[in-house]
């Protein structure tokens, strides 16, 4: 099984300044074939569903702010919010779908400092 | 838009069984995999089982297999999760998740989740 590590577990950041979650994959989730990472991440407010924000890496979900972006590949993956807004606040997770069993990283959850 | 309602959750005791459905509109059900995701009260999501859009392919997480069971009626845009011999490790909201793809290997959509708690 794929085994997905966030970093850091929490984080409290300033409105306006940025925050930077990490995920990396115990092994590579990049397909050679269609040149893509096969990561995601999510975005869960407390009480709701999770919610897609970034597929293949990098590329946003229709609709999602642009101050969410998604970075790596192979192994080693970024979410950065440019600029923290209150309503970001959140747990966020990172998710493989290169193959079954399909794997999430713990989460993050992200404050407001 | 992609609307994923789930239904069936409930309270249950240890070794009993439930069904879950979830109703899916706004896109075609047919050609999508389809996921359950779970995530236990102040955990995190642990992926369960995906059908892919015919119905002929089925994975599960080792935990639950030989004890769930997922199937789609492409006929009523609904996929289902039989739960038998359910332990109190299965507590938690189960998601239904419609895959960016044919089969497993997609982003999710999610819906809103249904609540099952096993205990006696």
């Amino acid at each position: 099984d794929i085994v997905m590590t966030q970093s850091p577990d929490s984080l409290a950041v300033s409105l306006g300044e940025r925050a930077t979650i990490n995920c990396k994959s115990s092994q590579s989730v990049f397909y050679s074939s269609s040149n893509k990472s096969y990561l995601a991440w999510y975005q869960q407010k407390p009480g709701q569903s999770p919610k897609l924000l970034i597929y293949w890496a990098s590329m946003r979900e229709s609709g999602v702010p642009d101050r969410f972006s998604g970075s790596g590949s192979g192994t080693d993956f970024t979410l950065t919010v440019s600029s923290l807004q209150a309503e970001d606040v959140a747990v966020y997770y990172c998710h493989q779908y290169f193959n079954t069993p399909l794997t999430f990283g713990g989460g993050t959850k992200v404050e407001i400092k | 838009q992609v609307h994923l309602v789930e239904s069936g959750g409930g309270v249950v005791q240890p070794g009993r069984s439930l069904r879950l459905s979830c109703a899916a509109s706004g896109f075609s059900f047919s050609a999508y995999g389809m996921h359950w995701v779970r995530q236990a009260p102040g955990k995190g999501l642990e992926w369960v089982a995906v059908i892919w859009k015919d119905g002929d392919k089925e994975f599960y997480l080792d935990s639950v297999k030989g004890r769930f069971t997922i199937s789609r009626d492409n006929s009523k845009n609904t996929v289902y999760l039989q739960m038998n011999s359910l332990r109190v490790e299965d507590t938690a909201v189960y998601y239904c998740a419609k895959s960016d793809s044919t089969g497993g290997s997609g982003s999710l959509i999610w819906g809103q989740g249904t609540l099952v708690i096993v205990s006696s």
